[in-house]
């Protein structure tokens, strides 16, 4: 059964940084591009980052370039979300997606002084 | 980037109404178009791929169609269960895009 188990959400100030990570399980990791998607409170969806099998290539929206980082590591089956730079708008459920297809349960990140 | 325009953003049907649910590209998206079903406090789960794929594991009453620009889920035949809002998501180009998302109620 695939699982997607995101960690590391909470509140954090404006400005401040944040780690968000995703342990995978239930399928070859290495074999599929992951992505991170939010959702703002009672808001819509946004496809924030894809990355590649191997980490090789990466893909950000627009509004969180060259302040979001996203990497995976293969060995330990885990996907993160290295965010700098936080802004109130960047408060939303994050979840860890393999494909679209599979979604973890989500993880909060609120953004607040 | 492209937007999805999804339509109505709110919904009221009766079980056992045949339900549909639109959203329109602002380009050609060939048929690289999800759509997800999203309950209060859960994930989004993934209905159809590609315009008209099934999804394993999900009820045969739910159905998509289109290619291009204009697509349509629809629900057969309304179920208790299948209260939810319904998103539909363009893969073809980045930045993937979501439509604004329908909230489905039994009327």
């Amino acid at each position: 059964e695939v699982q997607l188990v995101e960690s590391g959400g909470g509140l954090v100030q404006p400005g401040r940084s944040m780690k968000l990570s995703c342990a995978a399980s239930g399928f070859t990791f290495s074999s599929f591009p992951m992505a991170w998607v939010r959702q703002a409170p009672t808001k819509g969806l946004e496809w924030v980052a894809t990355i590649s099998t191997s980490g090789g290539s990466t893909y950000y929206r627009d509004s969180v370039k060259g302040r979001f980082t996203i990497s995976r590591d293969n060995a330990k089956s885990t996907l993160y979300l290295q965010m700098n730079s936080l802004r109130s708008e960047d408060t939303a459920t994050y979840y860890c997606t393999r494909g679209g297809a599979y979604w973890g349960q989500g993880v909060m990140v609120t953004v607040s002084s | 980037d492209i937007q999805m325009t999804q339509s109505p953003s709110f919904l009221s049907a009766s079980v056992g109404d045949r339900v549909t649910i639109n959203c329109k590209a602002s380009q050609n998206i060939n048929r690289y178009l999800n759509w997800y079903q999203q309950k209060l406090g859960e994930a989004p789960k993934l209905l159809i791929y590609n315009a008209n794929s099934l999804q394993t594991g999900i009820p045969s009453r739910f159905s998509g169609s289109g290619s291009g620009t204009d697509f349509t889920l629809t629900i057969s035949s309304l179920q208790p269960e299948d209260v939810a809002t319904y998103f539909c998501l363009q893969h073809n180009s980045w930045p993937f895009t979501f439509g604004s998302g329908t909230k489905l109620e039994i009327k």
